[in-house]
């Protein structure tokens, strides 16, 4: 099992602010992908990172994949109450199967 | 479209009932997963579903039973459940299984599954 740890576990931040969300492991991942779950929802994907250094930009969002492809982060500008759910990563690989991280469950106040 | 369906959407069982969740995708989808969802943590993989077949069981107890009748269809049967299977069930479905393609899975809703 490919464990990955998600930091920070829970972030609460008022609207406008930046952030960033880390997901690291001590394994390498063939790519990783992002997922935000909103409550009541189930995660939809974000983004695919495939190529080590990658950075990738979907509107005020950007992620990075690390350069050993071991660590990824997703920032947030300027954040808004719509960014409000629980962002996931989890790496691609192996038989199909994927393992989620432990999730940070961001809040944005308005 | 780019849908997955899943019914009902809230379900409230005693301990002794038998019932089923069921999952839909028209997407030509070969893979059909089941996820079990604690509030505040991450979906844990249950069981995976490659070309109609069973390809994953994550250690899941006999009391949940995955059926795929067809590439569109999952079902989930539950029986003798106990109130620590409360959750939320997700199916999920992606291209293929093949190891070299990243695939992307797209989530369905959800059933909120309630153990009395």
């Amino acid at each position: 099992t490919q464990l990955l740890e998600q930091s920070p576990q829970f972030l609460s931040i008022q609207e406008g602010e930046n952030l960033t969300v880390y997901c690291n492991s001590s394994s390498v991942f063939s790519s990783l992908q992002w997922y935000r779950q909103e409550p009541g929802e189930g995660p939809v994907l974000l983004v695919t990172v495939v190529t080590g250094g990658e950075v990738k930009k979907l509107k005020r969002l950007t992620f990075q994949f690390g350069d050993a492809r071991k660590d990824s982060s997703l920032h947030i500008t300027a954040a808004q109450p719509g960014d409000t759910g629980l962002y996931l990563c989890a790496p691609v690989g192996g038989a199909g199967k994927s393992t989620f991280g432990d999730g940070t469950t961001l809040t944005v106040k308005p | 479209d780019t849908e997955v369906t899943q019914t009902p959407k809230h379900l409230v069982m005693g301990m002794t009932n038998k019932k089923s969740l069921k999952c839909e995708q028209h997407m030509g989808h070969r893979a059909m997963y089941w996820y079990k969802q604690k509030a505040k943590k991450p979906p844990e993989l249950m069981f995976v579903y490659s070309y109609e077949k069973l390809s994953i069981n994550e250690s899941v107890p006999s009391r949940f039973s995955p059926e795929c009748p067809n590439s569109s269809l999952l079902n989930l049967h539950l029986h003798a459940l106990q109130p620590e299977d409360s959750a939320l069930y997700l199916c999920a479905s992606s291209q293929s299984l093949v190891t070299w393609a990243v695939h992307e899975q797209y989530f369905g809703p959800g059933t909120r599954l309630t153990v009395t």
